[in-house]
């Protein structure tokens, strides 16, 4: 049973331009929301997070949007940068640890 | 600081034999988590220890997996008799307590059973 779908499993964006990244989860338990980045032969780094109590949350190039209502969160990379090609992921958790992580896009900026 | 420590980085087995993957946390870090991802799917929770302690084991996939952390630093996950759908990524992750405090994941450890 996938809580967390990541529905577009690669992205190719030009360098400059902005990628905009995808999730829909199932359970309205979930209320933290994280996305990470790996590279090949890495481990998932986190990237940005956002609570259940907020819609938007900030850092540098990266922004997560989160509308509850439709169960939907994405990831906004503005601008984009050759060292942003990597697998994306979403995940979540309730009030616990355990994290219910998407199956992750593909992000490949091109020069 | 070093991060977390996963060996080996990759193993290649049998059916029917026996794999033990070993992970090292981050030092200090009393919560461990150890998770799978296959076949380039999502990644899913097998299960969290807390000290020595399991704390939630919700995850494993049948009684062939054992996972312990004795003296609750490093934490093995055994397969026996590995089976060819226990092929995957198996990746190892440590945080201090806290809810919300980030998960430090290690490089994972790719398991190909043949």
């Amino acid at each position: 049973d996938q809580q967390v779908k990541q529905n577009s499993p690669s992205l190719s964006v030009q360098e400059g331009r902005i990628s905009i990244l995808n999730c829909d989860y199932t359970n309205s338990m979930f209320d933290y929301f994280l996305w990470y980045k790996k590279y090949p032969a890495e481990g998932p780094t986190f990237l940005i997070s956002i609570s259940s109590i907020k819609d938007k949350n900030e850092d540098g190039r990266f922004t997560v949007f989160l509308n509850k209502s439709a169960k939907h969160l994405s990831l906004h990379i503005v601008p984009s940068q050759p060292g942003d090609s990597a697998v994306y992921f979403c995940a979540a958790r309730r009030n616990d640890y355990k994290l219910s992580f998407g199956a992750g896009t593909t992000v490949t900026v091109r020069a | 600081e070093a991060g977390v420590t996963q060996f080996p980085s990759h193993s290649v087995i049998e059916k029917g034999q026996t794999v033990t993957l070993r992970c090292d946390p981050i030092s200090g870090h009393d919560n461990l988590y150890w998770y799978r991802r296959v076949m380039g799917k999502e990644i899913k929770f097998l299960l969290h220890f807390v000290k020595e302690s399991k704390q939630d084991e919700s995850g494993m996939p049948n009684n062939r997996f054992l996972a312990e952390r004795t003296g609750g630093t490093y934490s093995t996950l055994k397969v026996q008799p590995a089976e060819l759908e226990d092929s995957g990524v198996y990746f190892c992750a440590s945080s201090h307590g806290g809810h919300y405090n980030e998960q430090f994941f290690g490089p994972g450890t790719r398991l190909t059973v043949l």
